[in-house]
């Protein structure tokens, strides 16, 4: 079981934010929310992981609402090299992927 | 160094054959994932070891066998495959098996199969 909805694709100008949503429902406890991408026919990287507070690093932002059901993975800055599927990932001890949204970011 | 090898890049091979993927890790990690990847579709959970001991095993067909020789290798060997089988083969490590802040999955580049 995935777990996670996302939007199945999303488009994003180059230079703008690209925001990805997630719903994460049955989420309890103390699990954490991770978000990885991946590039055609490549292994998942890792983008950025949270709880319960919002999260930022050099790549993204992660925003989780407050009952947690929901988060949003922000690229401040979309560039062509972010195209990928992003996954959301809600780890019950193990990973379990959803389908995705493939992000494509337009010149 | 936080990579995650995988060998061979691709590999074919007839329904008879017996062949194995390996997977190798330096970063000290006691959890170690194969996933398997059809086109288009997200990676599926197929095998995990803890601390050298499989874990888990997600209902996979006889025909995959995991071995797991120390901590820092992970083979999955392939016997009488289908051309069904005929996927993206991904490794993973963490350093642990649990929930938590630091289950963080670095994957390697995956192993390309195409059985005929």
């Amino acid at each position: 079981d995935a777990k996670t909805t996302q939007p199945p694709s999303m488009d994003c100008a180059e230079g703008r934010a690209a925001n990805l949503p997630c719903n994460h429902s049955t989420i309890s406890g103390n699990e954490y929310v991770y978000w990885y991408r991946q590039i055609h026919s490549q292994g998942p990287q890792y983008i950025i992981h949270g709880l319960k507070n919002n999260e930022t690093n050099e790549m993204a932002s992660l925003i989780i609402t407050e009952d947690r059901k929901s988060s949003t993975l922000i690229l401040p800055h979309a560039t062509l090299r972010d195209t990928a599927v992003y996954y959301c990932i809600v780890d019950y001890n193990q990973f379990y992927f959803g389908t995705g949204t493939s992000l494509t970011v337009i010149p | 160094d936080t990579e995650v090898t995988q060998t061979p890049k691709h590999l074919v091979m007839g329904m008879t054959n017996k062949k194995s993927l390996k997977c190798e890790q330096h970063m000290g990690h006691r959890a170690m994932y194969w996933y398997k990847q059809k086109a288009k579709k997200p990676p599926e959970l197929m095998f995990v070891y803890s601390y050298e001991k499989l874990s888990i095993n997600e209902s996979v067909p006889s025909r995959f066998s995991p071995e797991c020789p120390n901590s820092s290798l992970l083979n999955l060997h392939l016997h009488a495959l289908q051309p069904e089988d005929s996927a993206l083969y991904l490794c993973a490590s963490s350093q642990e098996a649990t929930s938590g802040p630091y289950n963080e999955q670095f994957f390697g580049p995956g192993t390309r199969l195409t059985v005929l």
